[in-house]
């Protein structure tokens, strides 16, 4: 059974750089996307962004330019880097594998989340 | 980005009840539409993907339909577990995009 377990600070100050690892047990990191998924509190999901296996990225453009998704395959995990946080970048956040299958693609497993606060 | 509205954002139902959530995007996307459940305090679980294939170990009493821009699920006799909100998602674009989520509450 595949397993994502979140890891990093609790509370980031305004301006400073949020970073967050995925730590993946259960499975290769190999061959699925790997992504990170926010949800501010009381409302719903945003899309961050995803890692491939193989390095290759995509991010959401609204994130885009602040937003640093990595993976180390010899730790099966996978890295979220957050610059110039706001008060608005405060939500829980998950790391999800997305698997392609069935010509689709959807995200299958997803870790427990953590709440990150930006605060002073 | 392609918008996702779900429909309505709560309801309220009974237990035995059948209940269907309607999710619509912004332009069509095939059948790149997944549904997932989520409890409070606990990451989404997935449903429902490709508009209608259910999860393994997903209860036959959710369904998914749906294709082009109108997508719905169903959940034929709603049991106590069910409620939750159900969050719709397209995989269309590289950009993926959640509906608002529908909060299910017991009447």
């Amino acid at each position: 059974q595949v397993q994502l377990q979140e890891s990093g600070p609790g509370l980031v100050k305004p301006s400073e750089t949020l970073s967050l690892t995925c730590t993946v047990s259960g499975g290769s990191i190999s061959s699925y996307y790997w992504n990170w998924i926010r949800q501010p509190p009381g409302k719903g999901l945003e899309w961050i962004g995803y890692i491939y296996y193989s390095g290759n990225t995509n991010y959401n453009p609204s994130l885009k330019s602040r937003v640093t998704i990595s993976v180390d395959t010899s730790k099966n995990q996978f890295s979220l880097k957050l610059s110039s946080v706001t008060a608005a970048d405060t939500a829980v956040y998950y790391c999800a594998r997305m698997i392609a299958a069935a010509g689709t693609e959807y995200f299958d497993y997803w870790g427990q989340g953590t709440l990150v606060t930006v605060s002073s | 980005d392609i918008q996702m509205t779900q429909s309505p954002s709560s309801l309220s139902a009974s237990v035995g009840d059948r209940v269907t959530v309607t999710c619509r995007a912004s332009q069509s996307i095939s059948s790149y539409l997944n549904w997932y459940q989520q409890k409070p305090g606990k990451a989404p679980k997935l449903l429902i993907y490709a508009a209608s294939s259910l999860q393994s170990g997903v209860p036959s009493r959710f369904s998914g339909s749906g294709s082009g821009t109108d997508f719905t699920l169903t959940i034929s006799s709603l049991q106590p577990e069910d409620f939750a909100t159900y969050y719709c998602q397209q995989s269309y674009s590289n950009i993926r995009t959640f509906g608002g989520g529908t909060k299910v509450e017991i009447k």
